[in-house]
């Protein structure tokens, strides 16, 4: 089975404060995402990488950044947490198949930013 | 611009009943489909997916759900729903060839009655 891990379940940060979430997954992946989930909003693509060292915006990237150093390994940072980043962030996983994509999820972090 | 559409926002059933979410997709070419579940605070769950092929695919824990190119659907079904399948339920599409755009539909949120 796909195993997408997250760092932490439940976080609490203070406005200003650099924040780091983590995803690992252990199924030799290329492709890794960071979405954000809102409340009437849905999920809303943040980054992506396809690669070690490569990386690609998503549809709201503003106020956020990623790092790949390691396959497995995608970090999503805020440099300076808001109030308006307090979400849930999930991460995926995916590798292409003839062209196929299937993504997998994590669990998910739930971010309260004060 | 691709879009899935979830017009059903809440849906309530009564254990043992029948169950089907729509979902109808808005793009040219053929997609693929999928249907994602999730618990309250949990990650997004794998249900089934489409590429090609048989248009009726089977999925995990019971569902399945229909391609119909004609109405742009791929509706979620299930013959008999148990009060463990209580979760929020999101289609999404992709373009073949696009990596990692995957759009999700706003959910529908399924409610089991005993």
């Amino acid at each position: 089975d796909v195993k997408v891990t997250q760092s932490s379940r439940y976080l609490v940060k203070r406005t200003g404060e650099k924040v780091f979430l983590e995803c690992v997954q252990d199924m030799d992946h290329e492709n890794m995402f960071w979405y954000r989930q809102d409340p009437g909003l849905g999920l809303r693509l943040i980054y992506f990488s396809y690669d070690v060292k490569m990386k690609e915006k998503g549809d709201i990237p503003e106020g956020y950044s990623v790092s790949r150093e390691k396959k497995e390994r995608f970090s999503l940072i805020l440099e300076s947490a808001s109030t308006n980043q307090t979400s849930m962030y999930l991460c995926a996983s995916s590798f292409l198949d003839r062209g196929r994509e299937t993504q997998y999820f994590g669990p998910g972090t739930r971010l309260l930013v004060l | 611009a691709q879009s899935v559409t979830q017009p059903d926002i809440h849906i309530t059933v009564s254990e043992g009943a029948s169950l089907e979410l729509r979902c109808n997709y808005s793009y040219g070419a053929t997609p693929y489909l999928f249907w994602y579940v999730q618990s309250p605070g949990q990650g997004l769950q794998l249900l089934l997916k489409y590429f090609s092929g048989d248009t009726l695919v089977q999925g995990i824990k019971g569902f399945e759900a229909e391609f119909k190119r004609s109405q742009s659907s791929f509706n979620l079904r299930k013959p008999s729903v148990h009060w463990s399948d209580a979760a929020e339920y999101f289609c999404a599409v992709v373009r073949g060839s696009t990596l990692g755009r995957l759009y999700f539909g706003r959910g529908t949120q399924l409610t089991v009655w005993p």
